[in-house]
């Protein structure tokens, strides 16, 4: 079965600095991916998702993300960072043989900006 | 407005009671989910369903029912509350084709059992 880390709970960084948020995956063959933002009392909002092609995926609100499979992870990545970015960050796969709509979740990383 | 929606947001209960959470989507998705979100465990699915009257379980379906006799409608069902059921429940739904890759969610019902 496919499994998720998101090694940090929590990451503060400054406004204007660049930001990467850490997930590894486990799954024996070429996996889905997604990273999902949760703002307070909201849901979650896809960012953007990796399923085949060009390693490097571009998403939306200037994020960017990773596939690296010799490291089995799917960092995000941004920039540069507004204020508007703290929210709970979730990084999920999906896979082939339970159909990729069957997402597991990482725990999440807390992401804090401080002025 | 289409999208997804659940209720309540908001719910208190006692230990032992019935509980339905209500969740109804609009755009035919032919996927829909409950997920829980725990401090620590991120989310976990619950139940899903590939259409309707076709459900499966997830990874923690015990003290939880499905049903789905319509396309747009997905109520979960705690039989009788725990306390460890208090948890904030989050439904979501994607189709298939070029729209089956984005999964979409709804703002969550916060649960407190007593």
């Amino acid at each position: 079965a496919q499994s998720v880390t998101q090694p940090d709970i929590h990451i503060t960084v400054s406004e204007g600095a660049s930001l990467e948020l850490r997930c590894n995956y486990s799954y024996g063959a070429t996996p889905y991916l997604f990273w999902y933002v949760q703002s307070p009392g909201q849901g979650l909002q896809l960012l953007l998702k990796y399923f085949s092609g060009d390693t490097l995926v571009q998403g939306i609100k200037g994020f960017e993300a990773e596939f690296k499979r010799s490291q089995s992870s799917f960092n995000l990545r941004k920039p540069s960072v507004h204020w508007s970015d703290a929210a709970e960050y979730f990084c999920a796969v999906g896979a082939l043989n339970t159909g990729f709509q069957k997402l597991v979740f990482g725990t999440g990383t807390r992401l804090l900006v401080s002025p | 407005d289409a999208g997804i929606t659940q209720s309540p947001r908001y719910k208190i209960t006692e230990t032992g009671r019935q509980v339905t959470l209500m969740c109804h989507q609009t755009w035919s998705h032919s996927y829909m989910f409950w997920y829980r979100q725990d401090l620590g465990h991120g989310l976990r699915l619950i139940y899903y369903s590939a259409a309707a009257d076709i459900t499966d379980k997830g990874e923690v379906p015990d003290g939880y029912v499905v049903s789905r006799s319509k396309t747009e409608n997905f109520p979960l069902t705690l039989e009788s509350a725990t306390r460890s059921q208090t948890s904030v429940y989050f439904c979501a739904s994607t189709g298939t084709g070029d729209s089956g890759n984005t999964i979409y969610f709804g703002e969550g019902s916060w649960l407190t059992v007593v």
